[in-house]
């Protein structure tokens, strides 16, 4: 099956600077790319996604970007705030259906 | 209008035991899946649906694990003789449909401790 790592497990910014988030996937057949934003307590929430037909994706401060030949993809936050601490999932997909998820970043950003 | 609904959020349990945890997905959402998250871990796949049809069941543990959805929309994960080592926050998702990675939408979970 698929195995998706995901580094690093803790990252702690100031505010203002940037945050990157990287994750590698085993199955060249997965195609479909989600990142979660976990925040302490809550359920996890879909913040930005990429298909593999997509080498880069932006909203706003929130990027990924996705490199099929390497198997890697990478979210980027600009311009950190304090509310974007939290822990962070990537999760890979080939049906859509089953995905399976990193192990997660604690991201915090301090003030 | 409402989210993902589970039920109880909380269950304690004696080693033994069997325990029904319920999902209540969005209404209208063709798709339901069932994650076990371990303390500090991402979501871990146990099985989803399309319809009451069960498509995957591959990351269910073993079989004193089962998950139903007779009628298409609630769907209840059962884990039967209970075990200490199943003790673990229990989180079901649901998207309007599984092909072409449509967005899923997770609920609160269900911690469940076993003693």
């Amino acid at each position: 099956g698929e195995n998706v790592e995901q580094h690093p497990s803790t990252l702690s910014v100031q505010e203002g600077d940037s945050a990157v988030i990287k994750c590698t996937y085993s199955d060249s057949a997965s195609n479909y790319f989600p990142w979660y934003k976990q925040e302490l307590g809550k359920r996890p929430q879909l913040i930005i996604d990429i298909r593999s037909n997509v080498g880069e994706k932006k909203d706003q401060r929130i990027a990924v970007t996705l490199n099929k030949t390497a198997k890697h993809f990478s979210l980027h936050i600009t311009e950190t705030q304090p509310e974007d601490s939290a822990v962070y999932f990537c999760a890979a997909s080939k049906t859509g259906n089953q995905f399976y998820f990193g192990t997660g970043t604690s991201l915090t950003v301090i003030p | 209008g409402a989210g993902v609904s589970q039920s109880p959020r909380y269950k304690v349990t004696k080693r033994g035991q069997d325990v029904a945890l319920r999902c209540d997905p969005i209404s209208g959402h063709v798709s339901l899946y069932w994650y076990r998250q371990a303390l500090g871990q991402g979501p871990e796949f146990l099985t989803y649906f399309n319809y009451e049809a069960q498509q995957d069941k591959s990351g269910l543990p073993n079989d004193r694990f089962s998950a139903e959805r007779p009628e298409g929309s609630i769907s209840t994960l059962t884990i039967q003789r209970t075990e200490q080592r199943d003790s673990a926050m229990y989180r079901c998702a649901s998207s309007l449909r599984g092909t072409e990675g449509k967005t899923q939408y997770f609920g609160p979970g269900t911690r469940l401790l076993v003693l």
